[in-house]
């Protein structure tokens, strides 16, 4: 069975910091791995994903994660916080068993941006 | 295109009332799939869809029935609530269910059973 598990449910940085949130899966088979973010009292939109190509992923916003097999992580990254980034990120995996689309999520982290 | 949309954004019921939660994608897309939001718990499969006519369970199917009658329409129903049940509700959908396509999110149902 996969599982996702994301360090920190809420992380706080200042504007202009580095963003760093966490994700660890474990999967029996090769995963494939998303970011979804969520603003308040909205849907969940695709940041970005890994399906096997390059281990480095660049996504929307001035968001990238990088893909390390030796150590099961997707950690998403951007350079600068800005403001607009407060939101719950969610990391999420599926795997080439799938029977359809089927996620598992992690469990969310919040991220708080202070001015 | 609207994308998926969810009616109603936000409903109370009270304990064994039945209710329909609708879901609708106007992009033809085949896979679509049901999720409840708890906090902490991220979001948990109920049931899904890989085409019109066929359904399946998730990882909490229980108290929950889906039927796909459309590729447009995917509705959820409680058939008796439970306050267990209080939860935010997402539809989703993707054009063909492969293991990388992107899934879109609905806006969400905001459901509390006293």
């Amino acid at each position: 069975a996969q599982s996702v598990t994301q360090l920190g449910s809420h992380v706080s940085v200042s504007e202009g910091a580095l963003v760093l949130l966490r994700c660890n899966y474990s999967s029996s088979v090769p995963p494939y791995l998303f970011w979804y973010v969520q603003y308040p009292n909205q849907g969940l939109q695709l940041l970005l994903k890994y399906t096997s190509a390059a281990t480095l992923v660049k996504g929307i916003n001035g968001f990238e994660a990088e893909f390390k097999k030796s150590e099961t992580s997707f950690h998403l990254t951007k350079p600068s916080a800005h403001m607009s980034d407060a939101a719950e990120y969610f990391c999420a995996v599926s795997d080439q068993n799938n029977a359809g689309n089927m996620l598992t999520f992690g469990g969310g982290t919040r991220l708080m941006v202070k001015p | 295109n609207a994308g998926v949309t969810q009616t109603p954004k936000f409903q109370v019921l009270k304990t064994g009332q039945s209710m329909t939660l609708q879901c609708a994608q106007d992009m033809n897309h085949e896979y679509m799939s049901w999720y409840r939001q708890d906090p902490g718990m991220g979001l948990r499969l109920i049931h899904y869809s890989v085409g019109a006519g066929i359904t399946d369970q998730g990882e909490v199917p229980n108290g929950y029935n889906v039927s796909r009658s459309t590729t447009e329409d995917f509705p959820l129903r409680l058939l008796s609530a439970a306050p267990s049940q209080t939860s935010v509700y997402f539809c989703a959908s993707s054009m063909d269910g492969s293991s990388t396509d992107t899934q879109y999110f609905g806006p969400g149902t905001r459901l509390t059973v006293l």
